[in-house]
């Protein structure tokens, strides 16, 4: 069984696109996070969030917005895409304050064109 | 900024060899991790260490944290060609900000 799984593992999309990446964790974790990763291998956190707090990293512009219908699910949507958008994206998961050892999904690999 | 930086930035060893990655951060930290990431796969935990610790070990791993120093380090021992991969260290102040770097580039030479 997948930990932590992602869909789709491709996206290719024009500017200006709104596009959602799914997560999903059947670990029963209470905290999700997403990650960007650059073409550089730079890793930035994006948010993090559990069932009582969404933390953003003030970096991130606004066109990013997690979305968490239930506790095992964390999706990020992208309105308005942009070429800089090309990354690949990470979702991962962690039970806060008994191990915070995070589980990484597969990623996406989003291109913008 | 927050984030760790991992030093060197790529390594390239002979099987058998150990490997020796450092990484330096800039605030105080709850607890340090260190992941391995293969090449188009995500990461992969692989130890962590608290700030009131100063050295770790998991099977062929060794992590030692400075905290007076901002700095630890990840020793491989008797490396492996399966231990080519990219290793990035993580820094966390709240339990729910995690801090990556670029990673150190590890290449084992069969």
């Amino acid at each position: 069984d997948t930990a932590v799984s992602q869909t789709p593992k491709y996206l290719v999309t024009q500017m200006g696109n709104d596009k959602s990446i799914k997560c999903e964790q059947n670990l029963g974790h209470d905290t999700m996070y997403w990650y960007k990763q650059d073409s550089k291998k730079f890793l930035k956190i994006m948010f993090s969030y559990n069932n009582k707090e969404l933390i953003i990293n003030e970096t991130v512009p606004n066109r990013f917005s997690p979305k968490s219908p239930d506790k095992a699910h964390l999706n990020l949507h992208i309105n308005s895409l942009e070429l800089g958008d090309s990354a690949v994206y990470f979702c991962a998961s962690s039970q806060v304050r008994t191990s915070y050892e995070q589980y990484f999904g597969p990623g996406t690999r989003l291109t913008v064109t | 900024s927050q984030q760790g930086e991992e030093d060197p930035q790529a390594l390239s060893i002979q099987e058998g060899e150990n490997a020796t990655m450092n990484c330096s951060y800039k605030t105080s930290i709850n607890n340090l991790q260190w992941y391995r990431q293969n090449s188009g796969r995500g990461l992969v935990h692989l130890i962590l260490i608290r700030s009131n610790e100063r050295e770790k070990h998991s099977g062929r791993l060794r992590v030692t944290l400075d905290t007076s120093k901002k700095s630890s380090s990840l020793l491989i021992t008797a490396s492996r060609a399966a231990d080519t991969a990219s290793y990035f260290c993580a820094t966390d102040r709240t339990g729910n900000q995690f801090y990556f770097g670029t990673g150190t580039s590890l290449t084992v030479i069969p």
